[in-house]
């Protein structure tokens, strides 16, 4: 049982340039969910999605897509990179709202 | 986006010493968690409160929910040199399922 993991660590990308960062849970849960955490700054919540399928703005969604075209994996987009899109990635999952996120590593990812 | 009022934005302390910190909502929630992040990790949830009033401990942390509904208390005694990290509070208000994070409160512990 991994829990949540996250694929890449660590990413540098050029202003512009599009990737994926991949969230993946093996728990089984229906909630699963994007955050962003910058300096001297909370978490802030990106996009979630409360089963396949389906997915939802956060705070923060501008210049992200995601898809939830599985139950275990969630994915967040960036089509064109920005400097100010440089941050820490986190995906979280959990059960129901009621309960315990789970959260993963962390992406960290750096546009020059 | 909101954000949760989280104070002391930084702590440094002696070890053995007691450690308090809170967070206050301009909004009510129902729920409210403490998690901490140790550099590099994700957080890692400590406490939850589910009920307003409620004292909850887990080893040397007490977590207690305000009666207001509006903030929410962390304390850790005696402190020990692992305690350092980032202890950051959470709200979710209701059927949203969303989080609301406070923006942390920096603790270190010296030897």
């Amino acid at each position: 049982n991994a829990g949540v993991t996250q694929t890449p660590k660590f990413r540098v990308l050029k202003t512009g340039q599009s990737m994926t960062l991949l969230c993946a849970q093996d728990m089984n849960h229906e909630y699963m969910y994007w955050y962003r955490q910058d300096p001297g700054m909370g978490l802030r919540l990106i996009h979630y999605s409360v089963g396949e399928g389906t997915t939802a703005k956060g705070e923060v969604p501008d210049g992200y897509n995601v898809s939830r075209l599985k139950k275990q994996n969630f994915l967040l987009g960036l089509e064109s990179a920005a400097p100010s899109q440089t941050s820490v990635y986190f995906c979280a999952s959990r059960t129901r709202p009621q309960e315990t996120q789970y959260f993963g590593p962390g992406t960290r990812l750096l546009v020059l | 986006g909101q954000q949760l009022n989280q104070s002391p934005q930084s702590m440094f302390i002696q070890e053995g010493e007691d450690v308090s910190m809170n967070c206050t909502s301009s909004s009510i929630f129902n729920t409210w968690l403490w998690y901490k992040q140790d550099p590099g990790e994700g957080p890692v949830l400590l406490i939850a409160l589910y009920k307003a009033g409620e004292l909850t401990s887990n080893g040397r942390l007490t977590a207690q929910f305000g009666i207001t509904r509006k903030d929410s208390f962390l304390n850790i005694s005696a402190s020990i040199p692992s305690d350092v990290g980032i202890y950051f509070c959470a709200g979710q208000a209701g059927a949203t399922n969303k989080l609301i994070f406070g923006t942390g409160t920096l603790l270190a512990v010296q030897p």
